[in-house]
């Protein structure tokens, strides 16, 4: 149990484009989902929180106009990095709670060229 | 000071040695404790988690909390080269609701070699 998907694994797109990543819960629903970011051999990065039917709460430093956060179902969030730049390219990775277990997605791989 | 410290290694051991891997935190408030596995360029992968201080074994992983020290373990028994991978500390407190961030340590790389 406790699968969460992450749609696309790897994506390619040039400067000034914009990409959308889904995450999905697959076998629970989840009120609340995290998007984080991470650089090569750092750690994770979180930059939302992201509640079902409400607003994304963005941590401090991560442009909320630039990455969009939708939660329209209790298994599914949304990250929509707009107009993509090459130094917004890095793995993205989500994860949805079970109440404070928190089960991550495989990761998006962005690359802007 | 950070809020979760955790050694960044690289730690190579044998094959069915026993790993130890450790880390400390500052904030009392914290009150749920995780260890996750990441292989490269995957997602984490939640291997043990707990809200109480002692022990918790699952298999080969144990999981160790001592709260009056702000220190966690995670000690894997008899390791194998599949258990080669990142293994990072997560901890929460909790802050109300169902938001129940996490605060990461940087991740110890282990190679546990054949």
């Amino acid at each position: 149990g406790a699968v969460v998907s992450q749609h696309p694994s790897r994506v390619i797109c040039k400067s000034g484009t914009s990409v959308k990543i889904e995450c999905r819960s697959l076998d629970f629903q989840a009120t609340t989902m995290f998007w984080y970011r991470q650089f090569p051999k750092q750690s994770l990065m979180l930059m939302a929180t992201s509640n079902e039917g409400s607003k994304a709460t963005y941590e401090q430093g991560v442009e909320k106009d630039k990455f969009l956060i939708n939660h329209a179902s209790l298994t599914l969030s949304t990250l929509t990095v707009t107009s993509a730049h090459p130094e917004d390219s890095s793995f993205y990775i989500c994860s949805a709670a079970q109440g404070y277990e928190q089960y991550f997605g495989p990761g998006t791989r962005l690359t802007v060229t | 000071q950070k809020e979760v410290e955790q050694d960044p290694g690289p730690l190579s051991v044998p094959e069915g040695a026993i790993v130890s891997l450790n880390c400390t935190y500052s904030n009392s408030a914290f009150q749920y404790f995780m260890w996750y596995r990441q292989y490269s360029r995957k997602g984490p992968e939640l291997l043990m988690y707990t809200y109480s201080s002692g022990n918790k074994e699952d298999g080969r992983f144990t999981a160790q909390v001592d709260k009056s020290s702000k220190y966690i373990s995670l000690f894997i028994r008899d390791s194998q080269p599949s258990d080669s991978a990142t293994y990072l500390c997560a901890m929460s407190a909790n802050s109300g609701g169902s938001n129940y961030k996490l605060t990461f340590g940087k991740g110890t790389l282990l190679t546990v070699n054949p």
